[in-house]
């Protein structure tokens, strides 16, 4: 079956370094989104990506959407205390079909 | 609007017991999704449901059942409760089977 694998499981940065999570897909997707939960809450969307490279930016945050449709990364810049949480991607094999979420990447910021 | 509601928050069981984990929304969303979640495996799909009187199976299904008899309420129900299924339940709701909105949870032990 489909499978979604995430890394790195951990990442602990000083505050102000660079962060980078990857997100690959056994299978081609129709889009991938990303959700970040903050510790003891729920996850909450951050964004979808539906074209083949396909990029976005929010603030600080950049996602991108490989060629193949297999693959995504979210880059935070200079992270904040804020950004601490667990970041998932969760990709759609066909629209309509079943949501697989990755393992997630707990980002721990140190002041 | 409360969004996706779920209760209890809180719940012990123990082994063999059964008991139904509510969840409610009030979006009119079609789509409603169960997830667990443990330490290191990310989110799993249990059961979902694309419209009331519809329902699915997830990844890890044995041992819940879901009925959707409403649009907005979408029980699980744990048949016979077994130390495995120590974990935090998820509820989601979606109006397109794409961004997924979470309730707060339900955090379970069973002993």
């Amino acid at each position: 079956g489909q499978q979604v694998m995430q890394i790195p499981q951990y990442q602990h940065v000083q505050e102000g370094e660079d962060f980078t999570t990857y997100c690959n897909s056994s299978t081609t997707l129709s889009n991938i989104q990303w959700y970040k939960q903050r510790p003891g809450g729920h996850p909450v969307f951050l964004i979808q990506l539906v074209k083949s490279g396909e990029v976005k930016k929010q603030k600080r945050l950049t996602f991108q959407f490989g060629e193949a449709k297999k693959n995504s990364s979210l880059h935070i810049t200079a992270t904040q205390t804020t950004d601490v949480g667990t970041y998932f991607c969760a990709g759609q094999s066909n629209q309509g079909g079943k949501l697989i979420f990755g393992q997630g990447t707990e980002l721990s910021v140190k002041p | 609007n409360a969004g996706v509601t779920q209760t209890p928050k809180f719940q012990v069981l123990k082994t063999g017991q059964s008991m139904t984990l509510q969840c409610a929304q009030d979006m009119n969303h079609e789509y409603m999704s169960w997830y667990r979640q443990d330490p290191g495996m990310g989110l799993r799909l249990i059961h979902y449901s694309v419209g009331a009187g519809i329902t699915d199976q997830g990844e890890v299904p044995n041992g819940y059942n879901v009925s959707r008899s409403t649009t907005e309420d979408f029980p699980l129900r744990l048949l016979s409760a077994a130390p495995s299924q120590t974990s935090v339940y998820f509820c989601a709701s979606s109006p397109r089977a794409d961004t997924q909105y979470f309730g707060p949870g339900t955090r379970l032990t069973v002993l």
